[in-house]
């Protein structure tokens, strides 16, 4: 079975912490994803990584970075953490392949005060 | 440019009765569609997909959907309800090798006893 772990299920930060959500996954996958989840708007891509190293925008990078280092962990990052990032973060993986399926962690839900 | 639309945010079925969560997408290019479930405190896990394979597809727990061109539509059902499928309902699509998952909004569904 796929896993997906992430590092946290739940975080609370106070405004202009920096904030890491760490992401890993054991089946070897190339595409790693985070999104965030928030009621009424589905989810959302932050960004996504399709090797290592190697990363591209998704719908709403503002106010986050990201980095992967190693394969198989990929981390997001609030370099300054706000109340509007106050929502749940989903990890995700998958092969190569438009088709193929993602694999999602049980998320990380942030609040920031 | 592709997009999901759910409508509604909310459905209720009792126990034993047919399971109806409606998609639409839009599309310039033949589309690959997913459904998506995520539990109570849980990440998203695959129902099932669209690979333009057979229009009728199969999934766990007794879903199926049907991919209609001519309606653009991706109609996720079960004939029987079951408490245990109470949970959100996430339609998504994708169109080739360099675009993204794009999500819906995302469907509860409760099932009343």
């Amino acid at each position: 079975d796929v896993k997906v772990t992430q590092s946290s299920r739940y975080l609370v930060k106070r405004t202009g912490e920096k904030v890491f959500l760490e992401c890993v996954q054991d089946m070897d996958h190339e595409n790693m994803f985070w999104y965030r989840q928030d009621p009424g708007l589905g989810l959302r891509l932050i960004y996504f990584s399709y090797d290592v190293k190697m990363k591209e925008k998704g719908d709403i990078p503002e106010g986050y970075s990201v980095s992967r280092e190693k394969k198989e962990r990929f981390s997001l990052i609030l370099e300054s953490a706000s109340t509007n990032q106050t929502s749940m973060y989903l990890c995700a993986s998958s092969l190569e392949g438009p088709a193929e399926t993602q694999y999602f962690g049980p998320g990380t839900r942030l609040l920031v005060l | 440019a592709q997009s999901v639309t759910q409508l509604g945010s909310h459905v209720s079925v009792s126990e034993g009765a047919l399971v109806l969560l409606r998609c639409n997408y839009s599309s310039s290019v033949p589309p690959y569609l997913f459904w998506y479930v995520q539990y109570p405190n849980q990440g998203l896990q695959l129902l099932l997909k669209y690979t333009s394979a057979a229009t009728l597809v199969k999934g766990i727990n007794g879903f199926e959907a049907e991919f209609k061109k001519s309606e653009t539509s991706f109609h996720l059902t079960k004939p029987s309800a079951h408490m245990s499928d109470a949970a959100e309902y996430f339609c998504a699509v994708r169109t080739g090798a360099n675009s993204k998952l794009t999500f819906g909004k995302g469907i509860t569904l409760s099932v009343r006893p």
